[in-house]
């Protein structure tokens, strides 16, 4: 079943943070966020495992909550190359597959 | 690295045609997914393959669909024959190990007229 992502989208102006919210209905081994640009491939951001952890890397980072099944993605002082669609994936304990979330559309303004 | 290589990147059929998408993983990663990306249903795992091996091939529509890994290096996906509702953009991706992220190729849009 489909992962939940909440808001659908969201603009912001640059310095600006955001977060994005990614539900499961089920119980999650891993879960991943991706950031795709108009016309290219999803690219990997980060990968958060079971055991709830946070992670990030430059001004972006994730927790994940596997208790509540749910991940967060933490977009801070927001630059215009942040600008994209976020997707996160989330991985069952049955399998090596991510099922995809709806995504959700992030404009960065000048 | 080259990463995940596909081909072609653009593709314009007729109705009824033969349509194969052809992706080359990058070496040493051991699972590749074949994905579809659609406006109205978002990136779709279409199915995915272990050392070479079709794990889970749920996601594909229909007998239509095809698609086979004979080696670590290649796999291609075939639709026969397509329909114009097969018109999306298949992705491919590859990954090392359970506890890394997905690479994903450029894609090709497929168009069905």
């Amino acid at each position: 079943q489909q992962p939940v992502q909440s808001p659908q989208a969201v603009i912001l102006r640059e310095g600006e943070d955001a977060v994005i919210n990614c539900s499961s209905s089920k119980a999650l081994y891993s879960v991943h966020w991706y950031r795709q640009k108009h016309g290219e491939a999803p690219v990997f951001l980060m990968i958060l495992l079971k055991g709830g952890e946070q992670k990030g890397h430059d001004k972006i980072s994730a927790s994940f909550n596997e208790k509540k099944q749910q991940s967060s993605l933490y977009l801070t002082a927001s630059q215009l190359s942040y600008s994209g669609t976020y997707f996160c994936g989330t991985e069952g304990n049955a399998g090596n597959m991510l099922t995809f979330g709806g995504g959700t559309r992030l404009m960065v303004k000048p | 690295d080259a990463g995940v290589i596909q081909s072609p990147r653009h593709e314009v059929t007729e109705m009824g045609q033969e349509v194969t998408l052809r992706c080359k993983p990058i070496s040493g990663h051991n699972s590749l997914f074949w994905y579809r990306q659609t406006m109205m249903r978002g990136l779709e795992l279409l199915i995915y393959f272990n050392n070479n091996v079709p794990i889970d091939d749920s996601g594909m529509p229909e007998d239509r669909f095809s698609a086979k890994m004979p080696n670590a290096s290649f796999s291609t996906l075939k639709i026969q024959p397509s329909e114009p509702r097969d018109s999306a953009v298949y992705f491919c991706a590859s990954r090392l190990g359970q506890v890394q992220g997905y690479t994903f190729g450029s894609g090709t849009r497929l168009t069905v007229v």
